[in-house]
């Protein structure tokens, strides 16, 4: 069955480390994947889209890769602020049905002082 | 301001009486749709719209109507409320119809169904 994986845990890190959170798909064939941002009581907000042929793509101190052949997407954020704490949610076109996004169920990010 | 409006924000409702979720947009975007986000499920598509009267559902349709007279406007009915419906409400909107758009989100309406 087709399935997207992000780590359900929290990740926790300090201010000025490099987080990085994981995508994992199964069973689907994304020729792009989104992310985006959601914090407590709002809607999720657009950071980043990346094609299967661009392998990586930047954005300030966002930075997203795209495996196609590993089936995963990776989300950088370098130089890491209290501030980037929130819920971080991978988004791929599904294989049926026209501009369907299927989202996963996030990571949340705790970034400490 | 470009926005996704959703009202109301929050709702406390009784089995079987109907209600009405707004939501609207300014960005006179083409695609509507509507999400459902429950605690450890993500967010599931209910239905989507591809343009004025144009509108098909998602992956968990059941329960919900929607109707698209109007660009801009994307309400989602629910015709008999049940408590499993209980949950955080979306609507979303986007330029044009690739899967490469962008999705603009509404601040969410909070639903509980007694």
């Amino acid at each position: 069955s087709q399935k997207i994986e992000q780590n359900s845990e929290a990740l926790n890190i300090q201010e000025g480390k490099t987080a990085t959170l994981t995508c994992n798909y199964t069973n689907y064939s994304p020729a792009y994947l989104q992310w985006y941002r959601q914090d407590p009581g709002r809607g999720p907000v657009f950071l980043l889209l990346i094609r299967e042929n661009e392998k990586e793509k930047r954005k300030e101190r966002l930075k997203v890769t795209f495996d196609t052949t590993l089936k995963q997407s990776l989300f950088h954020i370098t130089a890491s602020q209290p501030a980037d704490s929130a819920t971080y949610l991978c988004a791929l076109q599904g294989n049926t049905g026209f501009q369907k996004l299927v989202f996963g169920t996030g990571t949340r990010l705790l970034v400490s002082p | 301001e470009a926005q996704v409006t959703q009202n109301p924000r929050y709702l406390i409702t009784v089995t079987g009486k109907k209600l009405t979720v707004t939501c609207s947009q300014n960005m006179n975007h083409e695609y509507m749709s509507w999400y459902r986000q429950d605690p450890g499920l993500g967010l599931r598509q209910i239905y989507y719209s591809m343009n004025v009267e144009v509108t098909d559902k998602g992956d968990v349709p059941e329960g919900y109507k929607v109707s698209r007279k109007e660009k801009r406007n994307f309400p989602l009915i629910l015709e008999s409320p049940s408590p499993n419906q209980t949950s955080l409400y979306f609507c979303a909107s986007s330029l044009g119809r690739g899967p490469y758009q962008p999705q603009h989100f509404g601040d969410g309406t909070r639903l509980s169904i007694l």
